[in-house]
Order: structure tokens, then sequence, then C-alpha cells
């Protein structure tokens, strides 16, 4: 099976602190993605990415930024975290090729509060 | 853009009771569409998808989506919920037009033993 690691499962920090959200897959797939989750809203896409060292903005990408150095892992950043960042956030990837957006392998999540 | 539209957020059932949850989208073009699944503590997972073919289409778990494209619509159905169906479900719809999957808000389902 595809695992997809989240290197924390809860967080907290204070605003205006720099985050980092770290995420491992080990199925050398091409595409990682990072989604916040809120209740009512979903999954909302923050960034992916389909190769190392590429990236493409999601559907919020403001406030956040992304770095793909090696091919397993995806790291998203909060630069200057603030309040309505606080949220659920999952890491995901999946095959590659033609089909971005096919079956996603996601992680565990990462609960993030900011105070 | 394209738009998923979950119009059930909570949904309370008995078990042996039907389940019909309803998803709605908003793009012309052709797409693919999805549903996934996260129980109780765990990861999001597939439950089913409709790429072409068949708009019938059957999921893990007794699960089945009907597409259809005149309705913009991908619902959900189950014949008979158990307990452990009880979990959170998520739409979401891949349009060729975009290289991005777009989730509805969820459903929260909760199956009553």
């Amino acid at each position: 099976d595809v695992k997809v690691t989240q290197s924390s499962r809860y967080l907290v920090k204070r605003t205006g602190e720099k985050v980092f959200l770290e995420c491992v897959q080990d199925m050398d797939h091409e595409n990682m993605f990072w989604y916040r989750q809120d209740p009512g809203l979903g999954l909302r896409l923050i960034y992916f990415s389909y190769d190392v060292k590429m990236k493409e903005k999601g559907d919020i990408p403001e406030g956040y930024s992304v770095s793909r150095e090696k091919k397993e892992r995806f790291s998203l950043i909060l630069e200057s975290a603030s309040t309505n960042q606080t949220s659920m956030y999952l890491c995901a990837s999946s095959l590659g090729g033609a089909w971005l957006g096919e079956k996603l392998f996601f992680g565990s999540g990462t609960q993030l509060s900011v105070l | 853009a394209q738009s998923v539209s979950q119009h059930n957020h909570h949904v309370i059932l008995s078990e042996a009771a039907s389940l019909e949850l309803g998803c709605n989208y908003s793009y012309g073009g052709t797409v693919n569409l999805f549903w996934y699944v996260q129980y109780p503590g765990q990861h999001l997972q597939l439950l089913l998808k409709y790429f072409s073919g068949d708009p019938l289409v059957k999921g893990i778990k007794g699960f089945e989506a009907e597409f259809i494209k005149s309705k913009f619509s991908f619902n959900l159905r189950k014949p008979s919920v158990q307990w452990s169906d009880t979990a959170e479900y998520f739409c979401a719809v891949k349009s060729n037009a975009g290289n991005m999957l777009t989730f509805g808000g969820g459903t929260r389902l909760m199956v009553k033993p």
C-alpha cells in the first residue's frame, strides 16, 4: 500500500511564526498535493507539484509556499502564521502521467492551531 | 471555475435504511467524477470513480453512484447502510480543462445501530 506520512498530527503555533509541514510518500509518485480541510468547505487545494522543483498554485495559495526538492517529499510553508490558517492540512499523492487528479492517496492530516 | 455542491451536510440514518447523497457540479464539458470517504480517525480514501462508459458506477462496500450528465449530478447510493458506514463523504470533480480536483463541502453520515 502507498504510504503518505505527515510528520506531525497536531501542531500549535503562535501568530507570526514560520511553520513547516512535512509530507513524505513512499511510492515514487509524480504528483503531490497540499489541501486544507475546513468544516462545510470540504477540501481546498493550496498547492500541488507534478515533479521535483515544480509547483503550481491551487485555489487558495495566499499565505503559503511549498518546496519539493526531492520526489518523495513535499513541504508546505506558512511564512507568517495567522489565526485564519488554523485548519486540518492534508497531504496527498498520485501516480502522475497524463492524469493529474486521478486516485489520490492521503496522509493522516496535521491539525494546526494558530494562537 | 468549476464548483461542486453537496447539499446535505449531515445525514442521520438507522441501519438498513437506504442512502442517497447528492452531488452536483458546475462545468459544461467532460468531467471525471469521484467519491472519497473518510472514516473516523482514518485517511481519506477513494470509494469509486467515473471516467467514461456506463454511468452507473459500482464501488467498494456496496456503494454505487450514477452520473446523470443532463442534471450535472453524481449521487452516491447504498441500498442498506450499516453502522460501519458512519463517515464523511466527499464528492470531487476533475474537468478536462484543468488539472485539479475540486471537492465538495462533504456530507457527514451517521448510522445509528
